[in-house]
């Protein structure tokens, strides 16, 4: 089934602790994008990435690091968690035209993340 | 600065009735495209519409349609003959094409639809 999944659905994590959450597509994007969604905040771009090999920072890129080596894995890292990055993660992806305007964007189920 | 702005945290609205969420932007970028997405208790983003800035004609799709005003910089959702399962959280985003594909969210609406 075509779509973005990502792994883990939830965790609980030390702080302090590194973690690396997975997103995967199937879909053949060149863009994808990690946000996090905090009540009231909405959604706030951490990383982004346009093609693979190339990654851009976002709104709220401190303290998390992605990587992008081909088009379908775009894995979001923390490298020492801290309480304040509890929140729920989204992983998106959209295609990308001659342009470089981008269609819609597709989103991941979501990971649940709290840091302790 | 805020780039999007969605005033009403909460709405009701009657079955059957049609509500309009707000929604404003801000940007000197000629060329944006702006989206609506529905979240439900479950947590997945569902995406509702979009609309061009170049777009001479109000976006619809189906019950959903986008009341695009340039000139006032909004663009509010309508959401014809309410339905129980049209209860979610609402968020309009803005992509500036001179950003590329990037989303930058409101702080959402959340609808609930009274039998």
């Amino acid at each position: 089934i075509a779509g973005i999944t990502q792994a883990p659905t939830s965790q609980i994590l030390a702080a302090g602790r590194r973690m690396t959450l997975r997103c995967t597509q199937d879909m053949r994007h060149n863009a994808m994008y990690w946000y996090r969604q905090d009540l009231g905040l909405g959604l706030r771009l951490i990383h982004y990435s346009n093609t693979a090999g190339t990654t851009g920072k976002g709104e709220v890129p401190d303290g998390y690091s992605v990587s992008r080596a081909n088009t379908d894995d775009f894995p979001l890292t923390l490298a020492s968690a801290v309480p304040s990055q509890t929140s729920v993660y989204f992983c998106a992806s959209s295609a990308t035209r001659s342009t470089g305007m981008s269609d819609e964007q597709f989103f991941g189920p979501g990971t649940r993340l709290t840091v302790l | 600065a805020q780039k999007i702005t969605q005033t009403q945290p909460g709405m009701f609205v009657q079955e059957k009735e049609a509500v309009t969420l707000d929604c404003t932007y801000d940007t000197s970028d000629p060329s944006y495209g702006l989206f609506w997405y529905k979240q439900p208790s479950s947590g997945e983003m569902i995406f509702l519409i979009y609309q061009g800035s170049y777009d001479q004609q109000n976006a619809t799709e189906g019950r959903y349609s986008l009341n695009f005003q340039k000139a006032r910089k909004s663009a509010n959702l309508v959401i014809s003959a309410s339905q129980l399962g049209d209860s979610a959280m609402y968020f309009c985003a803005m992509r500036e094409d001179n950003q590329g594909g990037k989303l930058i969210f409101g702080q959402g609406t959340e609808l609930s639809v009274k039998p």
